[in-house]
């Protein structure tokens, strides 16, 4: 079946714990992102990638990390998380971004205490 | 730069009224746009996209949305409304950002109700 996943799809952490969602899709898709949800601001675009070793800034990036060395998979790292990234985060790709369809993930719901 | 402005953070509507959901865009380049819908505790699924084709776009459920450029809008819509449309729906857009790459943009949402 044709997916993206996340792992962990929930998550309580305290602030300044390193961690790392993963974020992992089976289309052999070029371009994946990661995006946070909140409440009144829609989802906001934190990195982006149109390939493998090739990362851009997307709105929100400020404390926030990710790196592409498999086309498959693209996760995301909080080096040192604070309240202020308690959020709802979703993974997408697409075939190639642009007019591509993009195809999320479930989402994983991040609490930083 | 690129910018989404839903003009309706809610709307309400009773079952089998028509729905509209506003959306306004600004974009450097020509844009891809889209509408995705996100039901309670769910992830997000495309409804429509418009990619410079037809400007009247046909989606999933009995949706539509027309592009016009004039207006910069790309409103949503639907003749009949129906229980299990309720649900919050995104306006994005996407366009080039240079050197191959494209960012996308969403809208803040608009989170409609159905009344029954």
């Amino acid at each position: 079946e044709a997916q993206v996943t996340q792992n962990p799809r929930y998550l309580i952490t305290v602030t300044g714990k390193k961690l790392t969602v993963t974020c992992s899709q089976n289309m052999n898709h070029e371009y994946m992102s990661w995006y946070r949800q909140d409440p009144g601001l829609g989802l906001r675009q934190i990195y982006y990638s149109m390939n493998v070793e090739v990362t851009d800034k997307g709105d929100v990036p400020e404390g926030y990390k990710v790196s592409r060395k498999e086309k498959r998979n693209f996760p995301l790292i909080l080096e040192s998380p604070s309240p202020n990234q308690t959020s709802l985060y979703f993974c997408a790709s697409s075939p190639s971004g642009g007019s591509d369809t993009q195809y999320f993930g479930p989402g994983t719901r991040l609490t930083v205490l | 730069a690129q910018s989404v402005t839903q003009l309706d953070s809610h709307v309400s509507v009773s079952e089998g009224t028509p729905v509209l959901l506003r959306c306004n865009y600004s974009s450097s380049y020509s844009p891809s746009l889209f509408w995705y819908v996100q039901h309670p505790n769910k992830g997000l699924q495309l409804l429509l996209k418009y990619t410079s084709a037809a400007t009247l776009v046909k989606g999933i459920n009995g949706f539509e949305a027309e592009f016009k450029k004039s207006e910069t809008s790309f409103h949503l819509t639907k003749p009949s409304a129906h229980m299990s449309d309720a649900a919050e729906y995104f306006c994005v857009v996407s366009a080039y950002s240079g050197a191959g790459s494209y960012q996308l943009t969403f809208g803040k949402g608009t989170k409609l109700s159905v009344i029954p």
